[in-house]
């Protein structure tokens, strides 16, 4: 069954550093998302990708954060200058339109973010 | 603004029923969503509900109404591997999806 890949599964940063997390969607989905969740709390919603462009954001999506789909099946975020309250676990997300399946997010297995 | 509410916790014996409510207040609504997270994992999709009424899934129930901004997760036959943390998500509009707080599901022997 076809599935959401994140890259790194973990990685350490220094406070100032600039970050990159990968992830590759479902191939024929449509509708990509990046989610963080600090252990223990929710998940939280931090922008939502569709048709290469934004779609939403949250309050958190401030301009620390960018979203790309550099090429058919990459899909990254990047955080510009970490703050320590950047650590979380970070979560993508693809969605498509498969009968049956429109309003499920498929998650990828998280890259957790540690920030010195 | 955006607010769902969930139990934090339950509690409950192996073969049990458990019932895991979720109210939302939400500008807009298209629909409410049901996760599963294991711990250290990622969350994994139950159900959806669109429309008032009950989705039957296995031992996975799913009921909403929207006239009262609520539904709920029915798990029947508990086992222990259904300990872990319960999410509600609304649909707000668009395809965008709101996550309530959670709520972690105990299974006892």
């Amino acid at each position: 069954e076809p599935e959401v890949t994140q890259t790194p599964s973990h990685q350490v940063t220094q406070m100032g550093q600039e970050v990159i997390l990968r992830c590759v969607p479902i191939s024929n989905h449509l509708y990509f998302y990046w989610y963080r969740q600090i252990l223990g709390q929710k998940v939280e919603f931090l922008v939502s990708f569709y048709n290469n462009e934004i779609s939403e954001k949250s309050e958190i999506f401030d301009d620390q954060f960018s979203v790309e789909r550099p090429d058919g099946s990459n899909f990254t975020l990047k955080i510009r200058s970490t703050k320590l309250e950047d650590s979380a676990m970070y979560f993508c997300a693809s969605m498509g339109l498969a009968e049956g399946k429109y309003n499920e997010q498929f998650f990828g297995p998280g890259t957790r973010l540690t920030v010195l | 603004g955006q607010s769902l509410e969930q139990p934090s916790e339950v509690t409950a014996v192996e073969g049990a029923i458990v019932q895991i409510n979720c109210t939302y207040q939400t500008s807009g609504f298209y629909g409410l969503s049901w996760y599963q997270q294991h711990d250290g994992g990622a969350p994994t999709f139950l159900s959806y509900n669109a429309l008032d009424g009950l989705e039957e899934t296995g031992r996975f129930s799913s009921f909403l109404s929207r006239s009262d901004s609520y539904g709920y997760l029915l798990l029947q036959e508990l086992q222990m591997k259904d300990s872990a943390s319960y999410f509600c998500a609304v649909r707000t509009y668009g395809q965008n999806f709101v996550f309530g707080p959670g709520t972690r599901l105990s299974v006892l022997p």
